[in-house]
């Protein structure tokens, strides 16, 4: 399978705990993207990179929230001291910067539910 | 401000008939793409189709065709021959390719195919 991975699928914490998603792009791709999606809502732009530089970061990102895509390839999303708040799914999408028609190509997502 | 609206939020459908998903957008910008996803109860986003701004046909990609009327800024999904597996939440977004790189998407319609 060569499309967008991300780990885990699934997570539960308790409010105040750290929790860290994993992503894993399309090989080939160089930029990539964090999303979050809460109930009855498209997905909102969070972040993005394009090889290891982060170029864009969301209002919606607050201090507690960083990524990374240190070697870029993989990325990582930490949310620190998390709150009820917090509870969506996290998406994360790859492209391939290629001009007018540039697709970004979805994930599975990491659920997260906050108690 | 860019803005995607999407008025429909559920629609029941006879399966193998078409449908039709309306999509309005709002944009200052002269350059931009148009995209739509689907989104399965398994919470994937599946791209679909792609159309550019300055494309003068419309896009078509198997069953799926976007009905693109750019002086009515709207950019209807049209599904031919309906199946069961179509059911699932489809997003309509929009990305304006001078501004920055992140994808604005709408609410989403929920699409049920009735057997």
């Amino acid at each position: 399978d060569t499309g967008v991975s991300q780990d885990p699928r699934h997570k539960i914490t308790k409010r105040g705990q750290n929790v860290t998603f994993r992503c894993d792009p399309i090989s080939e791709h160089n930029r990539l993207y964090w999303y979050r999606q809460t109930l009855g809502q498209g997905p909102e732009f969070l972040t993005y990179f394009q090889n290891e530089a982060q170029l864009e970061k969301s209002r919606l990102l607050s201090d507690r929230f960083s990524a990374e895509r240190p070697k870029g390839s993989f990325s990582t999303l930490e949310i620190q001291r998390t709150e009820q708040g917090d509870s969506a799914m996290y998406l994360c999408a790859s492209s391939l910067t290629s001009g007018a028609q540039e697709t970004q190509y979805f994930g599975p997502g990491t659920r997260l539910l906050v108690l | 401000a860019q803005k995607i609206t999407q008025t429909q939020p559920g629609m029941f459908v006879q399966e193998k008939e078409a449908v039709t998903l309306d999509c309005t957008y709002d944009t200052s910008d002269q350059s931009y793409g148009l995209f739509w996803y689907k989104q399965p109860s398994s919470g994937e986003m599946i791209f679909l189709i792609y159309q550019g701004s300055y494309d003068e046909q419309n896009a078509t990609e198997g069953r799926y065709s976007l009905n693109f009327q750019k002086a009515r800024k709207s950019a209807n999904l049209v599904i031919s021959a309906s199946q069961l597996g179509d059911s699932a939440m489809y997003f309509c977004a929009m990305r304006a390719w001078n501004r920055d790189d992140k994808i604005i998407f709408g609410k989403g319609t929920r699409l049920h195919i009735l057997p």
